[in-house]
């Protein structure tokens, strides 16, 4: 079955550099998160998109902005990198938000490092 | 503001034993509840996913229990083995669909 995929799954980036990250929701999927997970952290939420929309958002800092496309697939746009930014980058998606169908499939996220 | 807590933080138990992790929550409007396994620096590993209308979920040597009134699900793992070893996190979905982690619990079983 086909999984959620992300690219790319490594990222060496320095410091007040520009990264995005891309996300491909499992086929027929509408809904997306994006979610950040710091060294020996549990991850948090950063924001979610439905139907091309944001949906909510979480602790994402201003730097930072997503979009979803009308394919379905979405971009994290970082800007001016910071050390704490080092992270490990996870997306999710869901066939429809909200009620019985909201279990979440995670990729295997992408691991951003600034050096 | 839903707050997640899992204990222990930590579980070192010897190979065999049957195991309960606890996740509380204190909102109980949520819409499921799914339990993940993490492996140092890896991904999330779903292993059950219960619906806010279920009570429990198993899957193989895996049993989660899900008690929305006292804001609290558990995960027994029965005869733990040391491939069991990692991180386990529950996740609620509640609000507007996003997942709120817990704070995990680091299992190692030993050999």
């Amino acid at each position: 079955a086909a999984g959620v995929i992300q690219s790319p799954r490594h990222l060496i980036k320095e410091k007040r550099e520009t990264a995005t990250l891309k996300c491909y929701p499992i086929p027929r999927h509408d809904t997306v998160y994006w979610y950040q997970q710091g060294p020996g952290q549990d991850p948090q939420f950063l924001i979610s998109f439905y139907e091309k929309m944001q949906s909510d958002k979480g602790s994402i800092p201003d730097r930072f902005s997503a979009q979803q496309f009308s394919d379905y697939h979405s971009e994290l746009n970082m800007s001016s990198l910071e050390l704490g930014d080092s992270a490990l980058y996870f997306c999710a998606s869901s066939p429809r938000a909200g009620g019985l169908y909201n279990e979440q499939f995670f990729g295997p996220g992408t691991r951003l490092t600034v050096l | 503001k839903q707050e997640v807590t899992q204990i222990p933080a930590a579980l070192s138990v010897p190979e065999g034993e049957n195991l309960v992790l606890n996740c509380s929550f204190t909102d109980s409007a949520i819409y499921n509840l799914q339990w993940f396994r993490q492996d140092p620096g890896k991904g999330l590993t779903s292993l059950l996913l219960i619906q806010s209308s279920q009570r429990e979920q198993t899957s193989g040597r895996l049993n989660a229990s899900l008690d929305k009134s006292s804001g609290r699900s558990t995960l027994y793992i029965a005869a733990s083995q040391p491939g069991d070893s990692a991180t386990y996190l529950c996740a609620l979905g509640s609000g507007t669909y996003k997942y709120i982690f817990g704070t995990g619990t680091r299992l190692k079983v030993l050999a």
